[in-house]
């Protein structure tokens, strides 16, 4: 299948730092990429959706100043976690598609803010 | 509003044993369904989807059938094995939108 590669795959910041994850689709082009976020036991919240060129698209509930957004390429998009606190320490997850295929999932990211 | 439920795991089996992973859902209008695994250190990848009611999606032995009138998608396997170990997930995806949402997880635990 498709290969989508997220980096890094652990990082540990202080709190008050940016963190930038980025989230790239190796063979195919990715229209639409998705962020995710998981916490401890719980499920998969999907936080944003973004499409190549445009503005992305955030859940109810999630700081788009604090989680920005950018698909700027058909293969790369990348999260960053602004002014980050502990409370933003968590498991976060992209996924990509291409146009008429299914979301194929980078392996996560664990982001640590001490 | 749309959600899953998936039972709680982990579930322990021996190899050779019948497996099955309850999966009910909430969602506006006819989603399409879809079940993910994650095994250890992997992204997830899909197993198997089911687009429409009473459609049967199948892969390595999986299958689930997207029951409209109880709102389910069970998770099956006839016969697991050591490799089957790993985090399942079931998700629909609304209807008309590329969204997945996403239980919890079961784990799922295979011993020789």
């Amino acid at each position: 299948g498709a290969v989508v590669s997220q980096h890094p795959s652990r990082v540990i910041c202080k709190s008050g730092t940016s963190v930038k994850i980025e989230c790239r689709s190796l063979d195919f082009q990715a229209t639409t990429m998705f962020w995710y976020r998981q916490f401890p036991k719980k499920s998969l919240m999907l936080m944003a959706t973004s499409n190549e060129g445009s503005k992305a698209t955030y859940e109810q509930g999630v700081e788009k100043d604090k989680f920005l957004i950018n698909h700027a390429s058909l293969t790369l998009s990348t999260l960053t976690v602004t002014s980050a606190h502990p409370e933003d320490s968590s498991f976060y997850i992209c996924s990509a598609r291409g146009p008429g295929t299914e979301a194929f999932f980078g392996q996560g990211t664990r982001l640590t803010v001490v | 509003g749309n959600s899953v439920t998936q039972m709680e795991g982990p579930v322990t089996l021996s190899e050779e044993a019948f497996l099955t992973i309850n999966c009910t859902y909430t969602a506006t209008g006819y989603p399409s369904l879809f079940w993910y695994v994650q095994y250890p250190g992997e992204g997830l990848q899909l197993l198997l989807k089911a687009t429409k009611a009473d459609d049967k999606g199948s892969n390595k032995g999986f299958e689930a059938t997207y029951r409209k009138e109880t709102t389910s998608f069970h998770l099956e396997k006839g016969s697991v094995q050591v490799s089957d170990s790993a985090v399942y997930f079931c998700a629909p995806s609304p209807y008309n939108t590329d969204k997945l949402i996403f239980g919890t997880g079961t784990r799922l635990q295979v011993f020789p």
